[in-house]
């Protein structure tokens, strides 16, 4: 069984400050998926990544596959009361086998 | 471009009573995952589709969960007899192969 361990399990940071999440496995993964999840609605991709060492930017976050493709880490630059939700790391797997972990509650107080 | 389609979005229920949950994927996209999240933790994978095969189920709780995705398109996860611990929201995605998945919005399930 492949699994995915997400830390910390919940982050409250005041509005400006930046945060890391990470997602770390003993596993190898063809690929890596970051979603973010609001109340009451399902996960939304943010960013897939398939390179080892691969680092994608997207505004104020940025995404880190390691160079073994076993581990990810989220960063968020001045984060906002809008990045506030459930971060989820997904690892895929051969097969299209998509495993997720346990998540990463982030509150921004304004 | 549509997403992922469910219903309905809520469901309340007494326990031992059948409950069924529907899928439509998005256009195009020949993989499907059922997936049960349970209050602040990630989704677990209930089975997956290729098309009209389900090429893994090994999480799925057989004795009473059933699911079809007739002619490879939407899908129907059911479950009967529903137990107190069914509540949860239960996930559809999709993806095209070697894609990443789009979720639905979910269906959250309550069992009195």
């Amino acid at each position: 069984t492949q699994l995915l361990e997400q830390s910390p399990q919940f982050l409250s940071i005041q509005e400006g400050e930046n945060l890391t999440v990470y997602c770390n496995s003993s596993s190898v993964f063809s690929s890596l998926q970051w979603y973010r999840q609001e109340p009451g609605e399902g996960p939304v991709l943010l960013v897939t990544v398939v390179t080892g060492g691969e680092v994608k930017k997207l505004k104020r976050l940025t995404f880190q596959f390691g160079d073994a493709r076993k581990d990810s880490s989220l960063h968020i630059t001045a984060a906002q009361p809008g990045d506030t939700g459930l971060y989820l790391c997904a690892g895929e797997a051969a097969g299209n086998k998509l495993t997720f972990g346990g998540g990463t509650r982030v509150l921004v107080k304004p | 471009e549509a997403g992922v389609v469910q219903s309905p979005r809520y469901k309340i229920i007494e326990k031992k009573q059948p409950v069924a949950f529907w899928c439509n994927p998005i256009s195009g996209h020949n993989t499907l995952y059922w997936y049960r999240q349970n209050l602040g933790q990630g989704p677990e994978l209930l089975i997956r589709y290729e098309n009209e095969e389900a090429v893994d189920d090994s999480q799925l709780p057989k004795d009473r969960f059933s699911a079809e995705r007739l002619k490879g398109v939407d899908s129907t996860l059911k479950i009967q007899p529903a137990e107190l611990g069914d509540s949860a929201v239960y996930l559809c995605a999709s993806s095209l192969a070697g894609a990443p998945a789009y979720f639905g919005p979910g269906t959250r399930l309550l069992v009195l």
